[in-house]
């Protein structure tokens, strides 16, 4: 067990639609990471936050968004899903504010756009 | 090209042989590399994190690290069922505004 935890564990959707990813980190953690893994893509970075503030950005579309409160736990915003949006999507949190510190990765959410 | 490359495998070894896996890069500046095991469906688990040049043994598994070729290795000894997994290098530069890159994975089966 990582300490990091993600909820839901599986979302089920239809296109069109808007989900909430929710992450929370491991204790004492400042940052978190978002990542999307399909088949065919691997494991390709999204955003990271730390403590509150935007970090990084990687691949991530306009219809997504994130944010992490006050208390630390972040949320994944995907809308206007599309079929290509099927996959698993981790968290991940480490301890520094660099993207290279070592990074504990939650059990991961599946997404499932029908 | 892409940035991390690493055989997709399936490497498929018998239980108690020595395992080798490899990444190789492109870009000469990443400084830190990682080895993660994943099993199916769950989150990607940090094993080895080096940084620079070398080696570095963690029990059963050692890693190496080859600047000059831009190679990377993960040498797994006395495997066993449970290391069934795919196992995805990554690695970073580590400045303010970097990101860490992963390579696909190479899946693993190691056979009783």
């Amino acid at each position: 067990d990582s300490g990091v935890t993600q909820t839901p564990k599986h979302l089920i959707t239809a296109t069109g639609q808007r989900v909430t990813l929710r992450c929370s980190p491991r204790s004492g953690d400042l940052s978190v990471y978002w990542y999307q893994q399909s088949l065919d893509q691997g494991l390709q970075f999204l955003i990271q936050y730390y403590n509150g503030e935007e970090r990084a950005k990687g691949n991530i579309l306009e219809r997504f968004s994130a944010q992490q409160f006050p208390d630390l736990h972040s949320e994944l915003n995907l809308s206007s899903l599309e079929l290509g949006d099927s996959a698993l999507y981790f968290c991940a949190s480490s301890g520094g504010r660099l993207a290279g510190s070592e990074q504990f990765f939650g059990p991961g959410t599946r997404l499932t756009v029908l | 090209q892409k940035e991390v490359e690493q055989d997709p495998g399936p490497l498929s070894v018998p239980e108690g042989a020595i395992v080798s896996l490899n990444c190789t890069y492109s870009n000469s500046a990443f400084q830190y590399f990682m080895w993660y095991r994943q099993y199916s469906r769950k989150g990607p688990e940090l094993l080895m994190y080096t940084y620079s040049s070398g080696n570095k043994e963690d029990g059963r598994f050692t890693a190496q690290v080859d600047k000059s070729s831009k190679y990377i290795s993960l040498f797994i000894r006395d495997s066993q069922p449970s290391d069934s997994a795919t196992y995805l290098c990554a690695m970073s530069i580590k400045t303010s505004y970097d990101k860490v890159i992963f390579g696909p994975g190479t899946s693993l089966s190691v056979i009783p």
